[in-house]
């Protein structure tokens, strides 16, 4: 069964650019979480879909982040414009159903703002 | 007071040894929790679930005491594979994680 694919893997940017990410969960998971990994710390929840729809997204920043799922299956969190203190791992999850608590994570995507 | 508490360690032992991690919550409504591991530069993996008294895997033995709000996880026998990062899940209403900052565990030979 193939695992949670996330792209691009790195991606270096000045402050002020915007960046997206993309993320593709485990076929038939319902439900896709976005997390926030900074050095030193556990994985922070930005956002929360099930299916298609916003669970909660209490903790993104929506001055400047946004997130979208449009068709319930593959979705795309962007930054725009990014700050230094945005340098950070960003993790997408999936888990089968709203009910299902157990969450399988994506290798990430490492974003470095200069 | 921080939602999900762990000592960041690093916990350096020796092949062979036992070691713990305790982790606490606040969250008294609190529904399961989870100890994942989490290599260098990589994604976290799930390690365990700890959905009532507790359970085993192997070397690994996870508990959980809902009167004192915290879980620990027991590593018998530590192999050099072990070292990695430990993060201590819980999961509240909506499937919400939150985690942990993790325990750092190093095996030395």
């Amino acid at each position: 069964e193939a695992g949670v694919a996330q792209s691009p893997r790195y991606k270096i940017i000045e402050k002020r650019q915007s960046v997206a990410f993309w993320c593709n969960p485990i076929s038939g998971h319902a439900t896709l979480y976005w997390y926030q990994q900074i050095l030193g710390q556990g994985p922070k929840l930005l956002i929360q879909f099930q299916n298609n729809g916003v669970v909660d997204d209490s903790q993104l920043p929506k001055d400047r982040f946004s997130a979208e799922r449009l068709k319930g299956v593959d979705s795309t969190l962007k930054i725009q414009p990014a700050k230094l203190e945005d340098s950070a791992v960003y993790l997408c999850a999936s888990s089968f159903g709203a009910s299902d608590p157990i969450q399988y994570f994506g290798a990430g995507t490492r974003l470095s703002v200069l | 007071r921080k939602e999900v508490e762990q000592d960041p360690g690093p916990f350096n032992v020796p092949e062979g040894a036992t070691v713990a991690f305790n982790c606490t919550y606040s969250n008294s409504a609190s529904q399961s929790f989870f100890w994942y591991r989490q290599d260098c530069r990589k994604e976290p993996k799930l390690l365990m679930s700890v959905y009532s008294s507790g359970n085993e895997d192997g070397r690994f033995t996870a508990q959980l005491n809902r009167a004192s709000q915290y879980i620990s996880l027991l590593i018998r026998d530590s192999k050099l594979s072990d070292s990695a990062t430990y993060l201590c899940a819980v999961n509240t209403r909506g499937n919400k994680l939150v985690f942990g900052a993790g325990t750092i565990l190093r095996v030395k030979s």
